[in-house]
């Protein structure tokens, strides 16, 4: 079935260190993806989104590109803050009746001053 | 404009009960989907209304139930509670049922099961 794996975390990092984190999907068609985040004791907020191949997302310095050759859509910032301190989830998601996101397990990413 | 409201906040439970859980959608939606999220994992479809009826429904068995309201609130019924339904439980709105129109998350219900 469809699915989302992403690298496991977490991933503790400097302020101003780049960020990379890895997702792949397995599908059986051609899924909009998106990442998501989660900070502490909140739901989740759309960070990101790409619907088709070679698309680049892009929110907040994160940037992500939709590649279907190695079906991945790896998430990076080039200089981390203390405040991106949270959990992020990559998804994605068919066009059609309803509205149902499969998303990865989550990748915790600490930032330290 | 107000956003995706839930309650309780948290709620303890013991195996066998039946809880009840709220969603307010953020106005102007008519579409609402809840998902299941166990401690350390991706949140997981349970299922979607749209215009008061289910229209979309994930591996989640009969006693996992909902409600959409004429309002487009919604409730999230789980009878017969087991430990393994300890989760955080989010809702999410959106102004369409279709993959194209963006969800909006609550913060959630975080219920334990004992």
């Amino acid at each position: 079935g469809d699915s989302v794996t992403q690298m496991e975390g977490p991933v503790t990092l400097s302020e101003e260190a780049f960020l990379t984190i890895n997702c792949t999907y397995t599908a059986t068609g051609y899924p909009s993806l998106f990442w998501y985040v989660q900070y502490p004791g909140e739901g989740l907020q759309l960070l990101l989104k790409a619907t088709k191949a070679d698309d680049k997302g892009s929110n907040k310095g994160f940037e992500a590109t939709y590649r279907k050759e190695t079906t991945s859509f790896h998430l990076e910032k080039g200089s981390v803050q203390v405040s991106d301190s949270a959990v992020y989830f990559c998804a994605l998601i068919f066009s059609g009746g309803y509205n149902k996101l499969i998303f990865g397990a989550g990748t915790r990413l600490a930032v330290h001053p | 404009e107000t956003g995706v409201t839930q309650s309780p906040t948290h709620l303890i439970k013991t195996r066998g009960q039946q809880v009840t859980l709220r969603c307010s959608s953020q106005s102007g939606h008519n579409t609402v989907s809840w998902y299941q999220q166990a401690l350390g994992q991706g949140p997981q479809f349970i299922f979607q209304y749209y215009r008061e009826e289910e229209n979309g429904r994930g591996n989640f068995p009969p006693r996992f139930s909902g409600l959409q309201f004429p309002n487009y609130s919604s409730e999230l019924n789980v009878n017969a509670l087991e430990l393994d339904d300890s989760a955080l439980y989010l809702c999410a709105s959106s102004k369409d049922k279709g993959a194209d129109s963006p969800l909006h998350f609550g913060n959630g219900t975080r219920l334990t099961v004992t």
